[in-house]
């Protein structure tokens, strides 16, 4: 069975700084992975998408991914912060079987200071 | 164009009340998904449909929970007999077609669902 683990439910940077997030994942086939962001109030947004492609994804507002097989991980970076990037990020693999659904992580914080 | 709209935004019930939650997906989106988000969790699988059948039910927790999707466009999610641990944000999200892993799922804001 997929499965999704974010390690770190908070995470705070400084505006300017890296940003890191991340997420390990566990699948029976080779895995479609998906970074989600969720703003207040907000729909979730993809991000990016890893389909066994290029191991390194990128995505929108500066942000990109990359797959690591030997280490089951999709970490998500971006490599200067922004007050705007303050949001909920979460990880997703796709569930076995055929019908598309998502397997989401806990979600991880992301706090940006001034 | 609209995004997928989702009504209503709130909803405070009793507990033991019946409740409708809607789903308004992207026109044109055959695919058509359902989630629940209880605080401090990701977003749940529920029930998956395309077009007007329901071809995955598997996360739906019990038989107090169904959705349908009659004309293969608007979705409504219904609880029976609610309970304080449905409280959660329901999130309903579509997608072009079929289950392919390359379509993106285009998600609401989500219900807010107390029950109190």
């Amino acid at each position: 069975a997929q499965s999704v683990t974010q390690l770190g439910s908070h995470v705070s940077v400084s505006e300017g700084a890296l940003v890191l997030l991340r997420c390990n994942y566990s699948s029976s086939v080779p895995p479609y992975l998906f970074w989600y962001v969720q703003y207040p109030n907000q729909g979730l947004q993809l991000l990016l998408k890893y389909t066994s492609a290029a191991t390194l994804v990128k995505g929108i507002n500066g942000f990109e991914a990359e797959f690591k097989k030997s280490e089951t991980s999709f970490h998500l970076t971006k490599p200067s912060a922004h007050m705007s990037d303050a949001a909920e990020y979460f990880c997703a693999v796709k569930g076995s079987g055929n019908t598309g659904k998502l397997i989401f992580g806990q979600g991880t914080t992301l706090q940006v200071k001034p | 164009g609209a995004g997928v709209s989702q009504t209503p935004s709130n909803k405070v019930t009793e507990k033991g009340k019946y409740v409708e939650l809607r789903c308004d997906p992207i026109s044109g989106h055959t695919a058509l998904y359902w989630y629940r988000q209880s605080l401090g969790q990701g977003p749940e699988f529920l029930i998956y449909f395309q077009g007007t059948g329901a071809a995955d039910d598997s996360g739906l927790p019990n038989d107090r929970f169904f959705a349908v999707r009659p004309e293969g466009s608007v979705s409504t999610l219904k609880i029976q007999r609610t309970e304080r641990g449905d409280s959660a944000v329901y999130l309903c999200a579509s997608s072009t077609s079929g289950p392919s892993s390359y379509n993106e799922q285009f998600f609401g804001p989500g219900t807010r669902l107390t029950v109190l």
